[in-house]
């Protein structure tokens, strides 16, 4: 099955600072690869996705790249303001699998 | 507006006395996930509806059970919870299967055990 590692676990940046975070995946017919952010107690939210066919994707501060030779895709934010602290969950799936497979979430602090 | 609603918020129930919890979904998707999330863990699925058709995670617990009476709503049924079944319950749905489609979130249920 599936496999995805997220790194860091844990990320703190300054008020205006860019941050990012990595993450591989195993199964090379993994073709979906969704962003979520949980801040305490909430719902996972959907930030940002992109699929297989596409290098980069953007909607305003943040970006996502995907590397499909690697397996790996990563998320930036830029100018990052403290109501973008929370947890950070990368996934993936595709193919036949409909599961989403989850990393195991980056703690995001952004101090002011 | 809430598009994905989960009752109640909070949910707190005896050890060994059955609790369900319930999700409803604006929508109009045919694939409705159970989730269980514990502190500081990714979301774990515990089983998916795709129509009517239930699909349950080899390593759901048999103590874990859901219904789905229509396309709107989905139960959470736990037979006999114990201590280590406390955590977050997360309803998702999506449009159809395949990898492909975004899932959107409730906002959870928080079950405490006593």
């Amino acid at each position: 099955g599936e496999n995805v590692e997220q790194h860091p676990s844990t990320l703190s940046v300054q008020e205006g600072d860019s941050a990012v975070i990595k993450c591989t995946y195993s199964d090379s017919a993994s073709n979906y690869f969704p962003w979520y952010k949980q801040e305490l107690g909430k719902r996972p939210q959907l930030i940002i996705d992109i699929r297989s066919n596409v290098g980069e994707k953007k909607d305003q501060r943040i970006a996502v790249t995907l590397n499909k030779t690697a397996k790996h895709f990563s998320l930036h934010i830029t100018e990052t303001q403290p109501e973008d602290s929370a947890v950070y969950f990368c996934a993936a799936s595709g193919g036949s699998n409909y599961k989403l497979t989850f990393g195991k979430g980056t703690l995001l602090t952004v101090n002011p | 507006d809430a598009m994905v609603i989960q009752n109640p918020r909070y949910q707190v129930t005896q050890f060994g006395k059955p609790v369900t919890l319930s999700c409803s979904q604006t929508l109009n998707h045919n694939v409705m996930y159970w989730y269980q999330q514990k502190s500081s863990q990714a979301p774990k699925l515990l089983f998916h509806y795709y129509d009517k058709d239930f699909n349950n995670e080899a390593d759901t617990p048999d103590n874990f059970q859901s219904r789905r009476p229509n396309t709107s709503f989905c139960f959470l049924d736990i037979r006999s919870p114990g201590l280590g079944d406390a955590a977050m319950y997360l309803c998702a749905t999506s449009r159809e299967m395949g990898g492909r489609q975004p899932q959107h979130f409730g906002d959870g249920t928080r079950l405490s055990i006593l």
